[in-house]
């Protein structure tokens, strides 16, 4: 299984352009999260989902958007881009049920905002 | 506000032991985690506490104390892949994970 796929990899932007993140599991799992990592701090919510249709905010949702039309895919948007979004983009997923859910996270997406 | 402390660096030998330490203060608590990355890689899941006291896996363990908002993640018989940075996250009382900045381990032969 592929677990978690996300594209692109790498993506150098100039301040303003827009681009789509791609993110991609084939576990089944019904929650679905996008985390930015910046050095020094720890991960954060930007957005998540917690079933096909639906999506709510996290920690840092400003100047993201996302949609989770499919129950297997989860997009993250940035509609103008700013230097202060360079980051490394992790989407990740879970169950969802009751008890400790584990994380399966994506390779990350390097992107920088120029 | 919400908040979750470990080091920033450590440095081991091969062979040796390592335990890195992570205080919380979070809203509620339903459970900690250890996840760890490599350079350039993705978090991996390592160890899930939510009872007090320890939990092994292999040479990994992992201890928690509910009442003093702390956790260890005891390394033995170092390796050096595992020279890797150890994240500690904690689920809060609305089911969110906080996260740490994470522990950077360095193995020296």
């Amino acid at each position: 299984n592929a677990g978690v796929t996300q594209t692109p990899k790498f993506r150098v932007l100039k301040t303003g352009q827009s681009m789509t993140l791609l993110c991609a599991q084939d576990m089944n799992h019904e929650y679905m999260y996008w985390y930015r990592q910046d050095p020094g701090m720890g991960l954060r919510l930007i957005h998540y989902s917690v079933g096909e249709g639906t999506t709510a905010k996290g920690e840092v949702p400003d100047g993201y958007n996302v949609s989770r039309l499919k129950k297997q895919n989860f997009l993250l948007g940035l509609e103008s881009a700013a230097p202060s979004q360079t980051s490394v983009y992790f989407c990740a997923s879970d169950r969802g049920d009751s008890g400790a859910n584990v994380l399966t996270f994506g390779a990350g997406s390097r992107l920088t905002v120029l | 506000g919400q908040n979750i402390d470990q080091p920033t660096e450590m440095t081991a030998t091969e062979g040796a032991i390592v335990q890195i330490n992570c205080t919380y203060q979070t809203s509620g608590f339903n459970g900690l985690f250890w996840y760890q990355q490599h350079a350039g890689e993705a978090p991996t899941f390592l160890s899930y506490n939510v009872l007090d006291g320890l939990e092994e896996k292999g040479r990994f363990s992992s201890f928690l104390s509910r009442s003093k908002g702390y956790s260890y993640l005891l390394l033995k018989e170092l390796q050096m892949k595992d020279s890797a940075s150890y994240l500690c996250a904690v689920e809060d009382s609305n089911y969110q994970l906080i996260w740490g900045a994470g522990t950077k381990l360095i193995i020296k032969p």
